[in-house]
């Protein structure tokens, strides 16, 4: 079976500061890995996802994430955050040859003016 | 681009009655999830479906039982509403990809 950890339920940070948000997992077989944004009253879309090959992924609005197998984490960074990055993230698993997708609780973003 | 719709963004319900949410996506995709979203809880699987009239119980499918007769609708369906079935419901889609394509949600109260 696969669990997801995000350590922080909610991230306070002031605005133009870098952020990290943290996500660890577990799983016995090989997974892919997806960082999910959810703006307030709207669905989830997606940040950015590590299939294979690099280990650092770049995705939409400035995110990175770093795959470390051997830590088993996938942590999602920003150097430097918007008002506009106010919200929900959430990290996902799923394993391969699976078509579905085991969720974190999420990371409330909280920018601080 | 992947569009998944849902048929209500907010809706309020009595305790008994009987309750349908629709997904509907235009990328005809196989695979079709519900989940819904509760606060410190993150998103939980309520049912799938790899195909036409094809379904998964997922982890929490208890209350809840799911219709597709066509393969871009996917229908949620509350047999008799309670009170602990008040949350964010949320639809997704999957084709060939190996993400999953969010709609906007439905936020249902039971009263």
């Amino acid at each position: 079976a696969q669990s997801v950890t995000q350590l922080d339920s909610q991230v306070p940070v002031f605005e133009e500061a870098p952020v990290e948000l943290r996500c660890n997992y577990s799983s016995s077989v090989s997974v892919y890995l997806f960082w999910y944004v959810q703006y307030p009253n709207q669905g989830l879309q997606l940040l950015l996802k590590y299939l294979s090959g690099s280990t650092l992924v770049k995705g939409i609005n400035g995110f990175e994430a770093e795959f470390n197998k051997s830590q088993t984490s996938f942590h999602l960074r920003k150097p430097s955050v918007h008002i506009s990055d106010t919200a929900e993230y959430f990290c996902a698993v799923s394993p391969w040859m699976d078509d579905k997708i085991i969720f974190g609780k999420g990371t409330r973003l909280h920018i601080l003016p | 681009d992947v569009k998944v719709t849902q048929s209500s963004r907010y809706l309020v319900k009595r305790t008994g009655e009987k309750v349908f949410l629709e997904c509907v996506q235009d990328m005809d995709h196989e695979n079709m999830f519900w989940y819904r979203q509760d606060p410190g809880l993150g998103l939980r699987l309520i049912y799938f479906s790899y195909d036409v009239k094809m379904k998964e119980k997922g982890d929490i499918p208890e209350g809840y039982s799911v219709s597709r007769e066509k393969k871009e609708r996917f229908s949620l369906i509350l047999e008799s509403a309670s009170t602990n079935q008040t949350s964010m419901y949320l639809c997704a889609s999957k084709g060939g990809s190996y993400e999953q394509y969010f709609g906007p949600g439905t936020r249902l109260t039971v009263t």
